[in-house]
């Protein structure tokens, strides 16, 4: 089955903590994305990568941090930085450059306790 | 970058009545527009989508009309039924050569029976 995956469903976070929330997919997309979804304020750009090794900010990229290591996966780090962390978190992927259908993960709710 | 309206954030219909929601956007390069369905606690899915070369296309109820000289495509369901209620996104890329999905805020659509 390809798709892609987000792990995990919920996360809780303690002050001061810094959580990673996976994600991983089999589309074999070049161009995977964050996204952060609060109540009325839609689907907000975290970062996005577009190729291994390299990565962009979006439009709210203070307190997180990510990686890309490899095609298949783009881990977001939820650092101590970021002072109001609790969101549901989505993980996008397309193909590069045609304009085509974005496929989310599940998401995962994280919540600081 | 890109910059995605979306009106109402909120709409309330009996079943059976018709649903619009419109979104209007910036880069007049844009030639990709998808409609998401996301129901509660779940990842947005595509329902539909548009590029520029038409103005209108249809999928049984769910039908989405775009004008480019205006900017604007919007979302048209008839004889909606309860489980059409959930909030619904549009898209748009962004400029600069690469796709990057932007978001509306999102509507949310609630069907009373």
């Amino acid at each position: 089955d390809g798709g892609i995956t987000q792990s995990p469903k919920y996360l809780f976070r303690k002050e001061g903590q810094n959580v990673t929330l996976s994600c991983e997919q089999n589309l074999n997309h070049d161009a995977m994305y964050w996204y952060r979804q609060d109540p009325g304020q839609g689907l907000r750009l975290i970062y996005y990568s577009q190729i291994v090794n390299d990565f962009q900010k979006g439009d709210i990229a203070e307190g997180y941090s990510v990686s890309r290591e490899k095609k298949e996966s783009f881990p977001l780090t939820v650092t101590s930085a970021q002072k109001n962390p609790t969101a549901f978190y989505l993980c996008a992927s397309t193909f590069l450059g045609g304009q085509t259908e974005a496929f989310f993960g599940q998401g995962t709710r994280l919540t600081v306790v | 970058g890109e910059n995605v309206e979306q009106h109402p954030s909120t709409l309330s219909v009996q079943e059976g009545d018709s649903a619009v929601i419109k979104c209007t956007y910036s880069d007049s390069a844009s030639n990709y527009f998808p409609w998401y369905k996301q129901e509660l606690g779940k990842r947005p899915q595509l329902i539909i989508d548009i590029r520029s070369n038409v103005g209108e296309k249809k999928d049984q109820r769910i039908a989405v009309t775009l004008n480019k000289t205006a900017k604007h495509f919007s979302l048209h369901i008839t004889e909606t039924q309860p489980e059409d209620s959930a909030v619904y996104f549009c898209a748009a890329p962004s400029s600069g050569g690469s796709y990057i999905p932007t978001f509306g805020r999102g509507t949310s659509l609630i069907v009373h029976p």
